[in-house]
């Protein structure tokens, strides 16, 4: 069964620090999302992406923060200058564009990617 | 964005079926209604979805009234390994418009032996 791949599964950087987080989406689909989750608490909804742009995206994700699908198989999420508070699991999904009848937010979501910014 | 309203937790029993309800009032007349499960540390999976009446799978069975206001979720025959967190989200028709998928802070199931 196809699979949305994250990695890596866990990083570690200092405050200040710039990360990227790697995420290989289904291959057939074309929505992309990136979420993160504080420990204890709910699922967050960063940013959408579809047709190389950004589709909706929420107050969390500010200026700091950015998308990218630099090829054809791979949707990175960059941390510019990471803050303590950024310390959280980082969920990447993807889903296929919506047939007739089909909602498009059947979503498939990767393992994840724990980062802690010390 | 229609606003879902789920109980907090929920224990069962192996073996027990278990019904989650999960209220949408403002849901619109395109929406459609996702439940996902989560297990600690994992990404959430995909369940079931529905957008009237019942939808059923190898997993689950989804029912929906013809409100459309609430839905239920139910689980026949749990086990110790449908311990998880449960959420469902209503949104994202195909037609297009904005869609932000939101998590509530879903239904901790916990099954006893």
């Amino acid at each position: 069964e196809p699979e949305v791949t994250q990695t890596p599964s866990h990083q570690v950087t200092q405050m200040g620090q710039e990360v990227i987080l790697r995420c290989v989406p289904i291959s057939n689909h074309l929505y992309f999302y990136w979420y993160r989750q504080i420990l204890g608490q709910k699922v967050e909804f960063l940013v959408s992406f579809y047709n190389n742009e950004i589709s909706e995206k929420s107050e969390i994700f500010d200026d700091q923060f950015s998308v990218e699908r630099p090829d054809g198989s791979n949707f990175t999420l960059k941390i510019r200058s990471t803050k303590l508070e950024d310390s959280a699991m980082y969920f990447c999904a993807s889903s296929r564009i919506g047939e007739l009848g089909e909602a498009k937010n059947i979503q498939y979501f990767g393992a994840g990617t724990r980062l802690s910014v010390l | 964005l229609a606003k879902t309203t789920q109980p907090i937790s929920m224990d069962s029993y192996e073996g027990q079926e278990v019904n989650i309800t999960c209220s949408h009032n403002n849901i619109a007349t395109n929406d459609y209604i996702t439940w996902y499960q989560q297990f600690p540390s994992q990404g959430p999976r995909f369940i079931i979805q529905g957008y009237k009446t019942k939808v059923t799978n190898e997993v689950a069975s989804l029912f929906i009234p013809a409100d459309r206001k609430s839905s239920t979720l139910s689980l026949p025959r749990v086990s110790l390994s449908d311990t998880a967190v449960y959420y469902c989200l209503v949104g994202g028709h195909a037609s297009g418009g904005s869609y932000i998928p939101t998590f509530g802070r879903g239904t901790s199931l916990i099954v006893h032996p």
